[in-house]
């Protein structure tokens, strides 16, 4: 069964360090989002990407976020400028069609120390 | 700002009985409502859904009822089973253009099934 894929499964970095979240989607997915969930709160919608643009990105997504899909399978998440609260899991999804579902990678989780 | 709020943290039943996991939402723009089941260090795993123009949709032993004027959805576990146990996140999806979607969710639920 397809499934979406997200490497590294977990990433530390020091406060004020670029990261990049990498994440290969479903095949013929068409739309791509990326969700975090910090430890103990809810799952969080951060952007979603369709036809090589941002269709829509939520507050926390601000200038230091940024999302590519530098080629036909990957789809990146760099956070440029790391912060302390920017420690989270990080979830990427995809999604084939109007009215499917989303499926969900297992996630990478950031510390920033 | 809780759009999608579930409201039990927790809950355990006893296998083979019925669990039924609640969730309330306050934006009238969600069309679409899914349930996730999430394991420890997994991604959420899509469960089932249903569209705002049904009040139920049934797949094997999971039922969602949704009651829309009361803004509220529940999902049904019959007969539950010990596989069962894990976080059980609502979502709300509102849509956006182009045929796109953003997920609200809630808190979660853990619920765990007691052998």
């Amino acid at each position: 069964e397809p499934e979406v894929t997200q490497t590294p499964s977990h990433q530390v970095t020091q406060m004020g360090q670029e990261v990049i979240l990498r994440c290969v989607p479903i095949s013929n997915h068409l739309y791509f989002y990326w969700y975090r969930q910090i430890l103990g709160q809810k799952v969080e919608f951060l952007v979603s990407f369709y036809n090589n643009e941002i269709s829509e990105k939520s507050e926390i997504f601000d200038d230091q976020f940024s999302v590519e899909r530098p080629d036909g399978s990957n789809f990146t998440l760099k956070i440029r400028s790391t912060k302390l609260e920017d420690s989270a899991m990080y979830f990427c999804a995809s999604r084939g069609d109007f009215g499917g579902e989303q499926y969900f990678g297992p996630g990478t989780r950031l510390t920033v120390t | 700002d809780q759009q999608v709020k579930q409201n039990s943290p927790s809950l355990s039943v006893q296998e083979g009985r019925i669990s039924i996991l609640n969730c309330d939402y306050t934006n009238s723009m969600f069309d679409y409502f899914l349930w996730y089941k999430k394991y420890p260090a997994e991604g959420p795993t899509f469960l089932i859904s249903i569209s705002s123009i049904k009040d139920k949709n049934e797949d094997g032993r999971f039922t969602v009822f949704l009651n829309k004027s009361a803004k509220h959805l529940s999902l049904h576990i019959v007969p539950s089973q010990p596989g069962d146990s894990a976080v059980y996140f609502c979502a709300a999806s509102e849509p956006l253009s182009f045929g796109n979607e953003k997920l609200t969710f809630g808190t979660g639920t853990r619920l765990t099934i007691i052998p």
